[in-house]
Order: C-alpha cells, then structure tokens, then sequence
C-alpha cells in the first residue's frame, strides 16, 4: 500500500510569506496527525483528525496555523504569515487507530528567512 | 500527561558492539511504547512497539526493547552494530486520551556507529 505522503519535501520562504504544506494519508485511515520537529527539539504534537473533524488541536501554537482536512482524505496546514521560529520539520501520520502506532510520511522541512 | 525521557543525545558505539540507547517514560495510565528511527533525509519509521503481553519485544533490523514497569522503561538494544545502523532515533509513549492515541516523542538519540 501507499504510505503517507507529504509534500513539498523542502521549502524556503521569506518570514511575512503564506507557505501551504500538504499531507495524503494512506488510504482509509481515518486519524491524521500533524507534528513538528524545530531543530535540536522534540518532535511535538501539533493537531489530530477524525476523519474531517479535528479532534484535538492543543498543541497549535497560534493563529497563524490552519489545518484543514478536506472529505476526510487529505490534509493542509497553512502557515500565514510565516515567522523566522516557524522553521522547523512537518511530520504527518496516519493511523486507522486502535493499538497501532503511527505511520509517518517523510517530512516537510520549512525554513524561514 | 505522559513524557519521555531519552539519555544521551549522542550515542557513538564501534561497529560489531553493543548498542544501547536508553529511554524513561511517565504515565499514569499503562501506556504503549514505541521506539521510532529516523534515517538521514527520510521520515519515521517504526522500529518496534509495546502494547501488552510479552516484555520483550522485537522490531525490525535486530533491534529489541524490553518493557520494565518497575524502572518505568523501555530501553533499545541490538547485540552488534551496524554502519547502517547510524540514525536518529526516538522514544515515544502513547495513552488513549479521549477515545484515541496520542503520542508523545523524547527529544531523540543520535548513534554514531564507528568503523
């Protein structure tokens, strides 16, 4: 089966820019998640669908972020404007819940500058 | 809430010796574990996880984690290194919260495998 896809892989954008990440979950996955690695840090939790609902988006850090996740399948977060401390690595995962971890996709790595 | 606790940001271990890369957790619920690798350039990858059942555990690559409730850990080994071997690599606990998982990462370990 496909695995999580993410894309871009890179991205370098100028801090006050509109920068949109995007995720494709493997197929029939109904939880999605959002992480985000900032350099030498943890990899922290961001925001989790259900299906189209977001379930739990404590760890967004401000409204600059926006997720959506449209019909269910995909998912976007959007950061806008995009600050210098934005910088960092953009997992997603899904997982068709239950007992079983997470599958990760490969990342998107964003710098700001 | 749970946390993790990984020892050592950097492991660097010679090729053919023991790897052991160490990781606390806490959880006031039983938690499932799991231990996470990142290759350079690429995403996560499970390595291995612990639901219930059997302590020890297998995952992939010959790497093993033994699950001690006692000492609250979850430490990673394999017998023998290998150059491939060297990545990043993390710890994480997972508790049902609300009716679902959520996970939450150590800050990770590095290993160096030295020829």
């Amino acid at each position: 089966e496909a695995g999580v896809t993410q894309f871009p892989s890179h991205s370098v954008i100028e801090k006050g820019q509109t920068v949109t990440l995007r995720c494709d979950p493997i197929s029939g996955h109904d939880n999605l998640y959002w992480y985000r690695r900032v350099m030498g840090k943890e990899i922290k939790f961001l925001l989790h669908f259900v299906k189209e609902s977001k379930q739990d988006e404590s760890g967004m850090p401000n409204n600059r972020f926006l997720a959506e996740r449209t019909g269910g399948t995909y998912s976007t977060l959007k950061v806008q404007p995009a600050e210098l401390e934005d910088s960092g690595v953009y997992f997603c995962a899904s997982s068709p819940g239950g007992n079983y971890g997470y599958t990760f996709g490969s990342g998107t790595r964003l710098t700001v500058v | 809430a749970q946390s993790v606790t990984q020892l050592g940001s950097h492991v660097s271990v010679s090729e053919g010796a023991l790897v052991l890369l160490r990781c606390n957790y806490s959880s006031s619920v039983p938690p499932y574990l799991f231990w996470y690798v990142q290759y350079p350039n690429q995403g996560l990858q499970l390595l291995l996880k612990y639901t219930t059942g059997a302590t020890l555990v297998k995952g992939i690559n010959g790497f093993e984690a033994e699950f001690k409730k006692s000492e609250t850990s979850f430490h990673l080994t394999k017998p023998s290194a290998h150059m491939s071997d060297a990545a990043e690599y993390f710890c994480a606990v997972s508790v049902r919260t609300g009716g679902y998982q959520k996970v939450t990462f150590g800050t990770g370990t590095k290993l160096q495998v030295i020829p």
